[in-house]
């Protein structure tokens, strides 16, 4: 069964620009969630979703955003990027059923 | 608020011996924790859960326990090889939802 891909793994932006991350849970997991992972800070939720419908949001601004499709497939949107976004994104998925979250790689942003 | 941190942010131990690496919750609320290993370039790989009405759980050369009364969870981990070196993760969850809090962090190092 293959893992959480999560694409691209690496990305480079200006201030200033829009990112969109992917991300492909296992399949049959219908819940995703992302986290954004730097060194200040550590691990941070981000936000969760089940069937298509956001189910929980962490603390952070409205420039970033997310969805979920029908395949349970999910992006994130992260708008005006900041110095600051420059982070490890990972996305996380689960049955829905249990809290055994698995993890995918991440992708690595980097804003110039 | 919310919290859930580690005492110590490197844990240098000998090739064969146990391992103790400890965190520390703040919110009784929560009622699911979790242990994840995170090698360099890789996203957090999940070791060994417990839910709160346990005190004690093992998995192969793992062991968790929780002390709910001082709001205490450790992971043992016997016979350290240095595949085990990488850093670990505490989260909680309070159930009905993936979000998952993490604490910040001990890096495990196994010499020869």
């Amino acid at each position: 069964k293959a893992g959480v891909t999560q694409t691209p793994r690496y990305l480079i932006k200006t201030r200033g620009q829009q990112v969109t991350l992917s991300c492909s849970p296992i399949s049959g997991h219908r819940s995703v969630s992302w986290y954004q992972q730097t060194p200040g800070q550590g691990l941070q939720f981000l936000f969760e979703y089940f069937s298509e419908t956001q189910r929980n949001k962490g603390n952070f601004p409205g420039r970033f955003s997310g969805r979920q499709f029908s395949n349970s497939r999910s992006e994130m949107n992260v708008s005006t990027l900041e110095l600051g976004d420059s982070a490890l994104y990972l996305c996380a998925s689960s049955p829905g059923s249990e809290n055994i979250q698995y993890f995918g790689a991440g992708t690595r942003l980097s804003v110039l | 608020g919310e919290s859930v941190g580690l005492h110590l942010p490197t844990l240098s131990v000998q090739e064969g011996d146990n391992s103790i690496i400890n965190c520390a919750y703040s919110n009784s609320a929560s009622d699911y924790f979790i242990w994840y290993k995170q090698e360099s370039g890789k996203g957090p790989q999940f070791i060994i859960d417990i839910r709160s009405n346990m005190d004690k759980r093992q998995g192969q050369r793992v062991t968790v326990l929780l002390n709910k009364t001082v709001k205490h969870l450790s992971l043992q981990i016997a016979a350290t090889q240095p595949g085990d070196s990488a850093v670990y993760f505490c989260a909680e969850n309070k159930g009905n939802t993936d979000k998952l809090i993490f604490g910040t962090g001990t890096r495990l190092q196994v010499f020869p």
